[in-house]
Parts: structure tokens; sequence; C-alpha cells
């Protein structure tokens, strides 16, 4: 089975809320995490990033907390706007491995207006 | 844009037919990856090639092959196409073999 997983399919959230994207994995070996998000006929595109020598990450409007004990990753989006709609994914890796990302099935996220 | 450019974004073709889907790396990157998303299994790793050599394999079919050129372009064969073949096929680079850049995708509908 896969490493990664997402523990809901769809969100929905209004306009201008904090979103919260959770992900579950399960290779304790896993040292890199990534968020990536995929709008309608588009690639995933790079959020934002996380080591597991770090536990919590921010960028514009975007966090990333990493709680290693319980294996868990979620992504925050502060005051979610129209342009936030898209599916998320979460993706991990191994340092060294050559297998490149393993990804979750990713949470499509719906703003209502 | 993330640099990454596949061709060609859609492909229509029969079952038992042979298409090739092509990508160009981001300046720089000497790792190509490439997946397939389906609506079923999310994305999934085919291959990685690293400067001309094939790194690692994931659940790539005996039908389906792959090769990286010495300009670092490389291409995905997809031969006796399969209905269940129809998906979004990715590629992507890197530089360190962690962030993975995407490029917009082949769409690629069996018939």
């Amino acid at each position: 089975g896969e490493s990664v997983g997402l523990h809901l399919p769809t969100l929905s959230v209004q306009e201008g809320d904090n979103s919260i994207i959770n992900c579950a994995y399960s290779n304790s070996a896993s040292d890199y995490f990534i968020w990536y998000k995929q709008e309608s006929g588009k690639g995933p595109q790079f959020i934002i990033d996380i080591r597991s020598n770090m536990d919590k990450r921010q960028g514009q409007r975007v966090t990333v907390l990493l709680n290693k004990t319980v294996k868990h990753l979620s992504l925050q989006i502060a005051a979610t706007q129209p342009g936030d709609s898209a599916v998320y994914f979460c993706a991990e890796n191994i340092a060294g491995g050559a297998d490149g990302l393993t990804f979750g099935k990713g949470t499509h996220l719906i703003i209502q207006p | 844009d993330s640099g990454v450019t596949q061709t060609p974004k859609h492909l229509i073709t029969a079952t038992g037919q042979r298409v090739t889907l092509r990508c160009s790396p981001r300046s720089g990157d000497l790792s190509v990856y490439w997946y397939q998303q389906s609506l079923d299994q999310g994305l999934q790793f085919l291959i990685h090639y690293y400067n001309g050599e094939e790194r690692a394999k994931g659940n790539i079919l005996e039908r389906f092959s792959a090769q990286q050129f010495p300009d670092l372009h490389s291409e995905l064969n997809l031969s006796s196409l399969e209905l269940g073949d129809s998906a979004l096929y990715f590629c992507a680079s890197s530089t360190d073999d962690q962030k993975l850049f995407f490029g917009s995708g082949t769409q690629l509908s069996v018939l």
C-alpha cells in the first residue's frame, strides 16, 4: 500500500477562512516532505516543503506542520481565496532514494464564496 | 511555469497502438522522472533517469519504456496500448532528487 495518505478526499471552506489539510505517512525513514497544488488541467505545483529536522515551516499564507511522533503532516492555508481551489497532495521522500516522491491520493479543496 | 516542457498536451489513439511522449527538463536538471496519474490510482511513479542512465523503476509495465538522451530530454514509449492506459502522464525534473518540478502533462486517451 501507499506510505502516504490523506484523511479527507474533499474539504469545503468559506472564502476568507483558514483551511487545514491533513496527511499521514507510515515510513519513519522519510526525511523530506512536500506539498503540491494541482489545478484542473495542470501539473502539480510546488507549495512548500519541510525536512524532518524541523516541525514547522512558513511560507506566504501557508504553513506546514510536521509531527514525527505520530507521522502526521498538515498544510494550513490562511485567508483562503478562490484561487486556492485545487487538489492538494502531500508527498514524501527518503534522502538518497532514487524513487522520487511518494504521493498521497490528494484532497480537493473547494472555496465557497 | 515550472520550466519543464511536455509534448504533446493531448494524444488520442486506438488500442494496440504505440505512442511516444516527450519531456524537456528544466535547464540544468539532470534527473527526469515519469509519473502516471489516474483517477483511482493517484500519482504513480514510473521511472527515473539521471544524466542518461536509468536510476529507478516503479510501477512501470513491460509494455512501457523510457530513455534520456545526451541533451537530457526524455521520451516515454507506450506500446500495445490498452484502454486502461488512458491517463495523465507527467514528467518532472530535479536537481536534488527531492523537490520535483512537474510539466503540464500529456493526456492520453486510448479508444
